[in-house]
């Protein structure tokens, strides 16, 4: 399968815990982005990268929040001392351009108790 | 006055008939338009791109782009059961920004 890819699919975590999330784009890809998606909305962007480049940081991207691309493959998300409102979909998606269409993975679940 | 506006629904259509869709979006400027499906508890699927003026067709499903109305539309023919989903309206270019930003989306059933 050459489709994006994320791990892990579900993480369950506790309060002030460290989570990392990871994200394998289509092979080809230049573009590399981050969403969040809570229930009933739609996704919402966070970051996105072109090749190793973070190009944007949106506002929802506290400083608790930080994101990697290292060698222009795959992507990293890590959220440092969760809070309950950081429950959500971390979806990632990948594009060839700016303005192509995105494909997205099948999101990781994060569940902070 | 949001960015890009759906209809939340349920929008409730029967079995074989159209499905209307509708989205409205802030920007003229705005670049390229995209419709996802998403089930309950799934990632966003792309089901239609648009980029120009007028209607583009893929199958069962038409998109319809107005930029002087600022206005995308989906229809859904010969709506299936497995139709039923949330239908989420993505635009690229908003104030030249290089990214999605999505509708709320709009909650289909298709009732057999």
């Amino acid at each position: 399968d050459t489709g994006v890819s994320q791990n892990p699919r579900h993480k369950i975590t506790k309060r002030g815990q460290n989570v990392t999330f990871r994200c394998d784009p289509i092979s080809e890809h230049n573009r590399l982005y981050w969403y969040r998606q809570t229930l009933g909305q739609g996704p919402e962007f966070l970051t996105y990268f072109q090749n190793e480049a973070q190009l944007e940081k949106s506002r929802l991207l506290s400083d608790r929040f930080s994101a990697e691309r290292p060698k222009g493959s795959f992507s990293t998300l890590e959220i440092q001392r969760t809070e309950q409102g950081d429950s959500a979909m971390y979806l990632c998606a990948s594009s060839l351009t700016s303005a192509d269409e995105q494909f997205f993975g099948p999101g990781t679940r994060l569940t902070v108790l | 006055q949001k960015e890009v506006e759906q209809n939340s629904g349920p929008l409730s259509v029967p079995e074989g008939a159209i499905a209307s869709l509708n989205c409205t979006y802030s920007d003229r400027g705005s670049q390229s338009f995209f419709w996802y499906r998403q089930y309950s508890g799934k990632s966003p699927e792309l089901i239609m791109s648009i980029y120009s003026n007028g209607d583009k067709e893929d199958g069962r499903f038409t998109a319809q782009l107005n930029k002087a109305s600022q206005y995308v539309s989906l229809l859904i023919r010969d709506s299936q059961p497995s139709d039923s989903a949330t239908y989420l309206c993505a635009v690229n270019g908003i104030q030249g920004a290089q990214k999605l930003v999505f509708g709320q989306g709009t909650r289909l059933t298709i009732n057999p």
